[in-house]
């Protein structure tokens, strides 16, 4: 089946530092995900992202976060200046048709902020 | 607004019975309802989803789960359990294309001999 993958599998960081976390979706997907999940909690929604747009972000998202898809195959999320609270697993996802269809998750970026 | 919630953060069965984990939904439109499974440092996986249709859906590894709209519930269901099926389950709603989906918090289920 094909695959999700997030690159890299761990990130440790300083706080206010930059991170990057990439993915490659699979490669005739549309819809392109990022969501994390805080050790111990649930899964949470940060933003979705349609022909080379955002269409919905959460409140989580904000001016610190940015998403970007820099050619044909990649999908980054950027954290301009990581805090102690982004430390999470950051999952990317995406789809074929939408969130209403199977969304094929990558198997995450474990990003630690000290 | 959507969410889910999900009944009993931890659930624990012993091989070979009923496996039962509850979810329960709020959507104001018809929703689409998942469960996703995410084994030890592993991404999710679709396990099954409720689109429209049948209202008992049948999934990978022996589940299913049965959408009941008077219950406003998504219960998942697998007849005998087995220690592989270990793991993380999530219960998600979306209602639209590219909507965001929402998590419930997860069910840990351990499975003992």
């Amino acid at each position: 089946e094909p695959e999700v993958t997030q690159t890299p599998s761990h990130q440790v960081t300083q706080m206010g530092q930059e991170v990057i976390l990439r993915c490659v979706p699979i490669s005739n997907h549309l819809y392109f995900y990022w969501y994390r999940q805080i050790l111990g909690q649930k899964v949470e929604f940060l933003v979705s992202f349609y022909n080379n747009e955002i269409s919905e972000k959460s409140e989580i998202f904000d001016d610190q976060f940015s998403v970007e898809r820099p050619d044909g195959s990649n999908f980054t999320l950027k954290i301009r200046s990581t805090k102690l609270e982004d430390s999470a697993m950051y999952f990317c996802a995406s789809s074929a048709w939408g969130a209403n269809e199977k969304l094929f998750f990558g198997s995450g970026t474990q990003l630690s902020v000290l | 607004a959507q969410s889910v919630t999900q009944l009993g953060s931890h659930v624990s069965v012993s091989e070979g019975a009923l496996v039962l984990l509850r979810c329960n939904y709020s959507s104001s439109v018809p929703p689409y309802l998942f469960w996703y499974v995410q084994y030890p440092n592993q991404g999710l996986q679709l396990l099954l989803k409720y689109t429209t249709g049948a209202t008992l859906v049948k999934g990978i590894n022996g589940f299913e789960a049965e959408f009941k709209k008077s219950e406003t519930s998504f219960h998942l269901t697998k007849p005998s359990a087995h220690m592989s099926d270990a793991a993380e389950y999530f219960c998600a709603v979306t209602h639209g294309t590219a909507s965001k989906l929402t998590f419930g918090t997860g069910t840990r289920l351990q499975v003992t001999l």
